[in-house]
């Protein structure tokens, strides 16, 4: 069955660490995104790729990276410079001008111990 | 910019219908979407509508588009326990653009 895989579905770290979220996907979407969920904020877009080797910062960037090295794979760095990284992270995807809308993980719960 | 209000939380009781609303501010907004989050998982497409369009109805689900006003609802019909959730109205201006998110309804169906 096609869809969308996230790991670890709970993820647990110290502070000044990097960590990394996996996102793949086996749909032959060609665009890929990642946002971050906080209670009662809705969803906040941090990166999206629309095309391998390529992405954008969407509205809270800072202190996140990203990489697309191929189009199964949208990896996200939560780096020690993002303050208040416990969060519910969700990756989607979704084929590029696709008016169907986006196809989503399960989510990573990330918590800063 | 694109901003998507809804009201925060919605109570009901098994049997109701309940009514969703939404409102966006982009004119230009094309492609409407209503997302639903259960708790701990991600969002699922329930269904979406296009700005051509006044409703689109499949099967308990009715969507209705006020362009005039901006508005957009979600009616479900006999709604039962598994209906509880949050569910998200979504909007873009066009295939190519990412989706705008509002904050969420919380909807509470009581048996």
């Amino acid at each position: 069955d096609g869809g969308i895989t996230q790991s670890p579905k709970y993820l647990f770290r110290k502070e000044g660490q990097n960590v990394t979220l996996s996102c793949e996907q086996n749909l032959n979407h060609d665009a890929m995104y990642w946002y971050r969920q906080d209670p009662g904020q809705g969803l906040r877009l941090i990166y999206y790729s629309q095309i391998v080797n390529d992405f954008q910062k969407g509205d809270i960037a800072e202190g996140y990276s990203v990489s697309r090295e191929k189009k199964e794979s949208f990896p996200l760095t939560v780096t020690s410079a993002q303050k208040n990284p416990t969060a519910f992270y969700l990756c989607a995807s979704s084929l590029t001008g696709e008016r169907g809308g986006y196809t989503f993980g399960s989510g990573t719960r990330l918590t800063v111990v | 910019g694109e901003d998507v209000e809804q009201s925060l939380f919605l109570s009901v009781r098994e049997g109701d219908s309940s009514v969703i609303n939404c409102t966006y501010t982009d004119s230009s907004s094309t492609y409407l979407y209503w997302y639903k989050q259960e708790p701990g998982a991600g969002l699922q497409l329930l269904t979406y509508i296009f700005s051509n369009m006044d409703m689109k109805q499949d099967q308990r689900l009715t969507v209705l588009l006020n362009k005039k006003d901006k508005h957009l609802s979600l009616r479900i019909a006999d709604t039962q326990t598994g209906d509880s959730a949050i569910y998200f109205c979504a909007e873009s201006t066009s295939g190519y653009s990412t989706l705008t998110f509002g904050k969420g309804t919380m909807l509470l169906v009581s048996p």
